[in-house]
């Protein structure tokens, strides 16, 4: 079983729809979550930290759920240039990297 | 200009032959990291260090090795590379300090895509 686990997609919505990934992890003593993005040929870039409370950033909720060892990441009023992989991140010792999840928002 | 780089960006070579990759970052950051990307299995850790003198291995260290020559450059070599370590390679850097928010929070360079024939 991977250590990090998220449904590969590919997701395909329409521009100002809302879209939620999940994503699963299996080492329950992971201390920190995070999001990365991922566009097409380049490196990750930092999303979103994960906070036990959930955390919000404009369009971008991300909510953890430790008892579950659930991670997940909503995105409302999808715009053309959040089409990306979303990488699903998970720090014990070291981070371990999910496959990532690959949006496409389409006009 | 980019705080971390990575140089070459793209490497062809065959198997059997040494290839070294290398990466310098200006951001001061303390620890830098070695991974490799494939289709499918995401990124996964090679090697890392926290410091000049410090080196560690990651998942997947088999058939690599690393060189912290300055606090601002890591390289990741291949002492006889094989097809299967065609790959993407992605160096990062973190601040233990997290002076400028999550200490976690890990700066990618922009990759190095290597094949391996």
């Amino acid at each position: 079983r991977k250590e990090v686990e998220q449904d590969p997609g590919p997701f395909n919505v329409p521009e100002g729809a809302t879209v939620a990934f999940n994503c699963t992890y299996s080492n329950s003593a992971s201390q920190s979550f995070f999001w990365y993005r991922q566009d097409c040929r380049k490196e990750p870039k930092l999303l979103m930290s994960v906070y036990s409370s959930g955390n919000e950033d404009g369009r971008f909720t991300a909510q953890l759920n430790r008892a579950s060892q659930y991670i997940s990441l909503l995105i409302r009023d999808s715009k053309l240039s959040d089409s990306a992989t979303y990488l699903c991140v998970v720090n014990y010792n070291d981070m371990r990297f999910g496959a990532g999840t690959r949006l496409t928002v389409k006009p | 200009d980019a705080d971390v780089t990575q140089t070459p960006r793209n490497r062809i070579t065959k198997t059997g032959k040494r290839i070294m990759l290398e990466c310098s970052q200006t951001k001061g950051h303390d620890r830098m990291y070695w991974y490799r990307q494939d289709p499918g299995l995401g990124l996964r850790l090679i090697y890392y260090s926290f410091d000049v003198k410090d080196i560690n291995k990651g998942e997947i260290s088999d058939g690599y090795s690393v060189s912290r020559q300055a606090q601002a450059k890591f390289s990741l070599s291949l002492e006889s590379a094989i097809p299967n370590q065609t790959a993407l390679y992605f160096c990062a850097t973190s601040d233990r300090k997290g002076l400028a928010g999550d200490p976690n929070e890990q700066f990618f360079g922009p990759g190095t895509r290597l094949t391996v024939l």
